[in-house]
């Protein structure tokens, strides 16, 4: 069954550092996400990406973060300078239909400890 | 604004007890809603999810929802559960657009 694959599973860092966390979405799916989860709160939505572009994006995702996709495969999120506040489960999702109307598919999570 | 509330942040049941997860949304229009279950350690994964028709869904592991628009809820049950139904369960709603908004989740646990 595909599957969407995330790595690193955990990374710590220390604060100022830049951090690339990186996906594999599915392979015939169009729509990316990243969703972020502070230990023990809500899964938190960051960004959506379609067409090679942000298509949409949360008050949390400021000029520190960045995505893209290099090249047909690969996802990723750059965190050009980490806050301590940056510690959480990152989460990368894909669909195949668009917005808030398809099925997400999760990767298992990037942990991200900031020191 | 659209968001989701799950006010039980967490549920303890009896093996083999029916289960029911509560769930309220606010959405201007028809939402499309979902319900994730998340084990530890692990990523998200569907259970089932209401677009339109039938308000009464079935889904993956004997779970089922029902979509009440008068009461904006979308409430989880599950006749008898299981143990290894122990998990973070999180009801969502597609808010239109390119996001998916997620509830703070309600933990179960289950004893034997």
């Amino acid at each position: 069954e595909p599957e969407v694959t995330q790595t690193p599973s955990h990374q710590v860092t220390q604060m100022g550092q830049e951090v690339i966390l990186r996906c594999v979405p599915i392979s015939n799916h169009l729509y990316f996400y990243w969703y972020r989860q502070i230990l023990g709160q809500k899964v938190e939505f960051l960004v959506s990406f379609y067409n090679n572009e942000i298509s949409e994006k949360s008050e949390i995702f400021d000029d520190q973060f960045s995505v893209e996709r290099p090249d047909g495969s690969n996802f990723t999120l750059k965190i050009r300078s980490t806050k301590l506040e940056d510690s959480a489960m990152y989460f990368c999702a894909s669909s195949g239909g668009g917005g808030g109307t398809g099925e997400l598919f999760f990767g298992e999570g990037s942990r991200l400890t900031v020191l | 604004a659209q968001s989701v509330t799950q006010p039980d942040i967490h549920i303890t049941v009896s093996e083999g007890a029916s289960l029911e997860l509560r769930c309220n949304y606010s959405y201007g229009a028809t939402p499309y809603l979902f319900w994730y279950v998340q084990s530890p350690g692990q990523g998200l994964q569907l259970l089932l999810k209401y677009f339109s028709g039938d308000t009464l869904v079935q889904g993956i592991k004997g779970f089922e929802a029902e979509f009440k628009r008068s009461q904006s809820s979308f409430n989880l049950r599950k006749p008898s559960v299981h143990w290894s139904d122990a998990a973070e369960y999180f009801c969502a709603v597609g808010a239109g657009g390119f996001k998916t908004i997620f509830g703070a989740g309600t933990r179960l646990f289950v004893k034997a």
